[in-house]
């Protein structure tokens, strides 16, 4: 079955830019989304398509996929952005797969 | 905007059914698949199965293939989730989202299912 690895945590200082990682077999083939996940609440997308953006989510998100690797990159980081991040993609097989989960955490 | 409402908390003994429900508006009901996602406490995202809501075509995680059933109803813009069986590790937030294959995922607040003795 087809398996996305991220980061356990990846933390980084107020105003700093943060980048979460996505890796799987041919990911670049793929159209990779991001979600964002506070505590308590329901996943909210960040990211669609590799790099497009909702147009309620800042522009301080922003997202590639080239070289193997799916990246979610955070600018100008703020404590409000201390979320568990997802990537997901459909396989082949058109089964529905997130990524592990990444921890942010804001200095 | 898309819109998916669940149904509210559910406790169960083992060995017992659950069914949640998911109110979707906001966009055609019918011209896309359901899928569901749960997450046991403290852990990460897990999916479940999806069903089309037009042609009732199915896809279920071979996890849960079995004790899992998927349904809509297309009258009420409604879609349904089943899980027999219930056991201990079963516990958890149970979540309806339409994710699309190009547009990523809008999703419902999540239902809390708590399985115990």
């Amino acid at each position: 079955s087809y398996e996305l690895s991220q980061p356990l945590s990846v933390s980084v200082a107020l105003g700093q830019t943060a980048r979460i990682t996505c890796g799987g077999p041919n990911i670049g083939s793929k159209n990779v989304h991001w979600y964002q996940q506070k505590p308590g609440q329901a996943p909210v997308l960040v990211i669609y398509a590799d790099y497009r953006r909702p147009s309620e989510i800042p522009d301080r998100f922003s997202g590639s996929n080239s070289g193997g690797t799916a990246t979610l990159t955070i600018s100008r980081a703020q404590a409000g952005d201390e979320a568990d991040y997802y990537c997901q993609v459909w396989d082949d097989s058109t089964d529905l797969v997130f990524g592990t989960g990444t921890k942010v955490t804001v200095l | 905007q898309i819109q998916l409402v669940q149904s509210e908390t559910e406790v169960r003994k083992p060995g017992a059914s659950v069914k949640v429900s998911c109110r979707a508006s906001g966009y055609i009901f019918s011209n896309h698949a359901m899928s569901w996602v749960r997450q046991a406490p403290g852990q990460g995202l897990e999916w479940m199965g999806w069903i089309s809501a037009y042609t009732g075509n199915t896809k279920y995680s071979q996890r849960l293939r079995g004790r899992l059933s998927l349904t809509t109803d297309t009258s009420t813009n409604t879609a349904y989730m089943e899980l027999r069986d219930l056991r201990s590790d079963d516990t958890a937030v149970y979540y309806c989202a339409k994710v699309d294959y190009d547009e990523g995922g809008s999703w419902g607040q999540g239902t809390l299912v708590v399985v115990s003795s």
